[in-house]
């Protein structure tokens, strides 16, 4: 099962800052937060990830609470080809490689 | 530098069938995922692939195998096709850094599946 929560759907007006929130309660301690999309019909790409502190790319920036057990992903100015699933996922990595477990993600409508 | 390549793009059998789907890592990576995405939701974890063996397993069943060459590409077998297979299958690709923190996937466009 996914290790993370996340709204359904939301919708954001272009130009807009899209706000996608995940909560992760249970984390551990080496687990990091990872964030991918999906637009329709490609394999998801890679956005951004993190552990304790916030972090920036061209793409976005990631806030992480400071108990861990929630994030934010922002895209600061939203366009219309920001319409996708975004997927929250918290991963760690063992010796013997690494799974990673996607939840249903949240559907972003960006809106003209 | 091509990223993740995927063939066949679609694929159409009958239950019962065989199939093999191939997956060609992004340059310079030597770990391989595969993922079964069903319509409307999350790809779900099927197996990752390094230095040629199986190494980590999702919760499927045995008639899902695969393999890895010695060039880091990798084949996904399914056995004995069910309605429910039918999914898009994707590659993912990563340089596998041992206790390392990082670990980007990079995913191929997927091959559509659909069993009759």
């Amino acid at each position: 099962d996914a290790k993370t929560t996340q709204p359904t759907s939301m919708d954001c007006a272009e130009g807009r800052a899209a706000n996608l929130p995940c909560n992760h309660s249970t984390i551990s301690g080496n687990e990091y937060v990872y964030w991918y999309r999906q637009i329709h019909s490609q394999g998801p790409q890679y956005i951004i990830h993190g552990l304790k502190n916030n972090e920036t790319n061209e793409m976005a920036s990631l806030i992480i609470t400071e108990d861990r057990k929630s994030s934010t992903l922002i895209l600061p100015h939203a366009t219309l080809r920001d319409t996708a699933v975004y997927y929250c996922i918290v991963r760690t990595q063992n010796t013997g490689g690494f799974k990673t477990i996607f939840g249903a993600g949240t559907r972003l409508f960006v809106k003209a | 530098d091509a990223g993740v390549t995927q063939s066949p793009t679609h694929l159409i059998k009958t239950r019962g069938q065989q199939v093999t789907l191939r997956c060609s890592p992004k340059s310079g990576h030597d770990t391989v995922s595969w993922y079964q995405q069903a319509l409307g939701q999350g790809p779900q974890f099927i197996f990752q692939y390094y230095e040629e063996e199986e190494r980590q397993r999702g919760n499927f069943p045995d008639r899902f195998s695969g393999h890895q060459f010695p060039n880091y590409s990798s084949e996904l077998n399914v056995n004995a096709l069910l309605l429910g297979d039918s999914a898009l299958y994707l590659c993912a690709s990563s340089f596998l850094v041992w206790g390392g923190t990082y670990n980007e996937q990079f995913f191929g466009p997927g091959t559509r599946l659909t069993v009759l």
